[in-house]
């Protein structure tokens, strides 16, 4: 079965601490994984998407095809990085069907 | 501004009481979907919609209908709302094809008594 798991709920780091947000996913095609984050009161919106190979707010993620893998990584945590973080990968031909992971919530103390 | 709004924004309503949901996007997408936000669930899929008058199932849809009779709206329908569907609501809209970015309304705040 097609499933995405973030295993961890919550995350709280200090400021400035490296931060990683996992997520694994078993999927029996290829993917394509995107990063979307919820910041308090507002709607989802796209952090990252794999293809790009981009870093957005300082926020990295390496595909690691042999982990099955997409893990969300940042090298110095910023108290505006709290948020809500899903892992969504697309089925190639599914039909752009995203599976949302069940999110990790970002705390960034400082 | 290109946007996905969603109407109303919070919503307290009687179990059994027939109510609408509505979603519009102003993008020109063909795909459209709905999920439920629970917490320790993430964000589910209901239904989802690939063009006008196209519609399929996600993860949960049970106790939910939708339409697509028009490319831009595509509303969410509780028949008879129970207490177990009080949830976040979104919708969200792309244009469909793999690696598309997926933009998403403000969220619809349901609370069933």
């Amino acid at each position: 079965a097609q499933r995405v798991t973030q295993p961890e709920k919550l995350l709280s780091v200090f400021k400035g601490a490296p931060v990683e947000l996992k997520c694994n996913y078993s999927y029996s095609g290829s993917p394509e994984l995107f990063w979307y984050v919820q910041y308090s009161r507002q709607r989802l919106q796209l952090l990252l998407r794999h293809i790009s190979r981009e870093s957005i707010k300082g926020f990295t993620a390496d595909l690691n095809k042999g982990e099955t893998s997409f893990h969300l990584k940042k090298p110095f945590a910023q108290e505006e990085d709290s948020a809500m973080y899903y892992c969504a990968p697309i089925l190639t031909g599914g039909g752009n069907k995203l599976t949302f992971g069940t999110g990790t919530q970002l705390k960034v103390e400082l | 501004e290109a946007q996905v709004t969603q109407n109303p924004r919070y919503l307290i309503t009687v179990t059994g009481k027939k109510l609408t949901v509505t979603c519009s996007q102003n993008m020109n997408h063909e795909y459209m979907s709905w999920y439920r936000q629970d917490p320790g669930l993430g964000l589910r899929q209901i239904y989802y919609s690939m063009n006008v008058e196209v519609t399929d199932k996600g993860d949960v849809p049970e106790g939910y209908k939708v339409s697509r009779k028009e490319k831009r709206n595509f509303p969410l329908i509780l028949e008879s709302p129970s207490p177990n569907q009080t949830s976040l609501y979104f919708c969200a809209s792309s244009f469909g094809g793999s690696g598309t970015e997926a933009f998403f309304g403000q969220g619809t705040r349901l609370t069933v008594v």
